[in-house]
C-alpha cells in the first residue's frame, strides 16, 4: 500500500506567488527524504536532499533560496517554490529515503504557473 | 559518477507483440539495487520490480520479465503479449547501497502499444 501521501497533486498558481507542496511518510520514519523534479517529455532529475532537523543539500543549478525545503519531522517534509515562474511549471515528486527495500515514491505533484 | 543509459526512446509495438526495453548502468558501488518503474499519462511512478547487485538471478512476474546481467551491466526489462494498457513510459534507475535509496533515473523509454 501507498507509505507516502504527496498534496497536492494538481496546482495551478500565478507567476510570481509561493506554492507549497509536502509529502509525508505515512508508516516509518524518514530521517531523509529527496525531491524530483521532471520537465515534460524528460527524466526525474534529483533536486535536493532534505535531512531532518538540518540544512538541505541541493544539486547543482538549483536555487536554494527559490525550492525551500524544509524537514521538521521524521513524518513530513515540505517544498515551496517561492516566487514562482512559467520555467517552474514541472512534475514534482518526493521519496523518502533510509529504507532498506523499494524506494517509495510520493503520487507527484503538477505544478502550472501561469 | 552512477549513470543509467535507456537508448531506446519510443518504441511501439502492436497488441500481443512483445517488446523489450534495454537498460545499462554505470556504477563503481559493490552494492546497489536496481530497478523499473512505470509511469503512465497520470504522472505516478508505480514500481515494477528492485533487484540488489549481489541478486543475478532472473525474475517472471506474469507477462513481465527481468534479465540481469552483471557482465554487461544491464538490467532489461521485456513484457510478453504486450497490451494496450501497457502503454507508458518506463523507467530504469539505480539507487547507491547505502540505503538512503538516492535514485538516478534513466532517460525513460515511451512505448505506446497500438491495438
Amino acid at each position: 500500500g501507498a507509505v507516502v501521501s504527496q498534496h497536492p497533486s494538481r496546482v495551478i498558481c500565478k507567476s510570481g506567488t509561493s506554492v507549497k507542496i509536502e509529502c509525508r511518510s505515512l508508516d516509518f520514519q524518514a530521517t531523509t527524504m529527496f525531491w524530483y523534479r521532471q520537465f515534460p517529455k524528460q527524466s526525474l532529475m534529483l533536486m535536493a536532499t532534505s535531512n531532518e532537523g538540518s540544512k538541505a543539500t541541493y544539486e547543482q543549478g538549483v536555487e536554494k533560496d527559490k525550492f525551500l525545503i524544509n524537514h521538521a519531522s521524521l513524518t513530513l517534509s515540505t517544498l515551496t517554490v517561492t516566487s514562482a515562474h512559467p520555467e517552474d511549471s514541472s512534475f514534482y515528486i518526493c521519496s523518502p529515503g533510509g529504507r532498506n527495500t523499494e524506494a517509495f515514491f510520493g503520487q507527484g505533484t503538477r505544478l502550472t504557473v501561469v | 559518477a552512477q549513470k543509467v543509459t535507456q537508448a531506446q526512446t519510443e518504441i511501439s509495438v502492436v497488441e500481443k507483440e512483445d517488446v523489450t526495453l534495454d537498460c545499462v548502468y554505470e556504477t563503481r558501488d559493490t552494492t546497489y539495487y536496481l530497478f523499473w518503474y512505470k509511469q503512465p499519462p497520470s504522472g505516478e511512478l508505480v514500481f515494477l520490480i528492485r533487484r540488489n547487485s549481489f541478486d543475478e538471478q532472473n525474475e517472471i512476474s506474469g507477462r513481465y520479465s527481468w534479465n540481469f546481467q552483471k557482465s554487461t551491466s544491464s538490467f532489461n526489462f521485456t513484457i510478453t503479449a504486450s497490451q494496450v494498457v501497457d502503454s507508458a513510459v518506463y523507467f530504469c534507475a539505480l539507487s547507491d547501497g547505502g540505503g538512503g535509496f538516492k535514485t538516478i533515473f534513466g532517460a525513460g523509454t515511451r512505448l505506446f502499444v497500438k491495438a
